[in-house]
């Protein structure tokens, strides 16, 4: 089935770095979703992109919505031990009714 | 923090024998859907539904229906559990489309289903 590609799948990083992670699709994408995860719960909504080369922040994070409207990129600035958690993106396919497809996850751990 | 509510929140059931898991929302958003997590593979789509008695596949229906006789609530049934279908279960809801600008989903907390 249609998914994104995400990379990179984990990483570890000391505290107070900056992270970036991307997504790709073969799809063109009208909306991108970056959600973040906790153990044992729900995606939660960091930010949303609605407009191709967008650049969009939440505090320390800021997303971009590619150009070509087939990836999109997060980056985390001055890392926090409380960032850790599963990144995931998200494209909105609206081909035919609204599906959200996901991409598989970016697993971060943080290093005091 | 969005109106979802999903229920059971854990799970345990026998190999063969129906589920259903309940997806509740006060929002009175048009779009539900039903996602299942296992490693590896992130959230993949099972059904959504686009409106009461509107529903469609996703990736990954096999063995599984699901339900909306009114807007606040969407049902996934599972007919006869197996053990591949143990994983964590996520309602999901929207209000993406002509009606609105927005086309954020919001998560529900999940099912932690196990088959044995």
């Amino acid at each position: 089935g249609q998914q994104l590609n995400q990379s990179p799948q984990s990483m570890f990083i000391q505290e107070g770095e900056d992270v970036s992670m991307n997504c790709t699709s073969s799809s063109i994408f009208n909306t991108w979703l970056w959600y973040k995860q906790d153990p044992g719960e729900g995606p939660v909504l960091l930010i949303a992109l609605y407009k191709a080369g967008e650049l969009t922040s939440n505090g320390r994070l800021t997303a971009q919505f590619g150009i070509t409207r087939k990836d999109s990129f997060l980056n985390i600035s001055a890392s926090i031990p409380s960032d850790v958690g599963i990144y995931f993106c998200a494209g909105l396919d609206t081909s035919g009714t609204y599906k959200y497809i996901f991409g598989t996850g970016t697993r971060l751990k943080v290093l005091a | 923090d969005a109106g979802i509510t999903q229920s059971p929140r854990h799970k345990v059931t026998e190999t063969g024998t129906p589920v259903t898991l309940r997806c509740h929302q006060t929002e009175n958003h048009r779009y539900m859907y039903w996602y299942r997590q296992d490693p590896g593979h992130g959230l993949r789509l099972i059904h959504y539904s686009y409106g009461v008695k509107d529903t469609d596949k996703g990736e990954v229906s096999d063995g599984y229906s699901v339900s909306r006789s009114k807007t606040e609530d969407f049902l996934l049934t599972l007919e006869s559990a197996t053990s591949s279908q143990t994983s964590v279960y996520f309602c999901a809801i929207s209000e993406s489309g002509r009606r609105s600008m927005n086309t954020e989903a919001f998560f529900g907390q999940g099912t932690r289903l196990t088959v044995v």
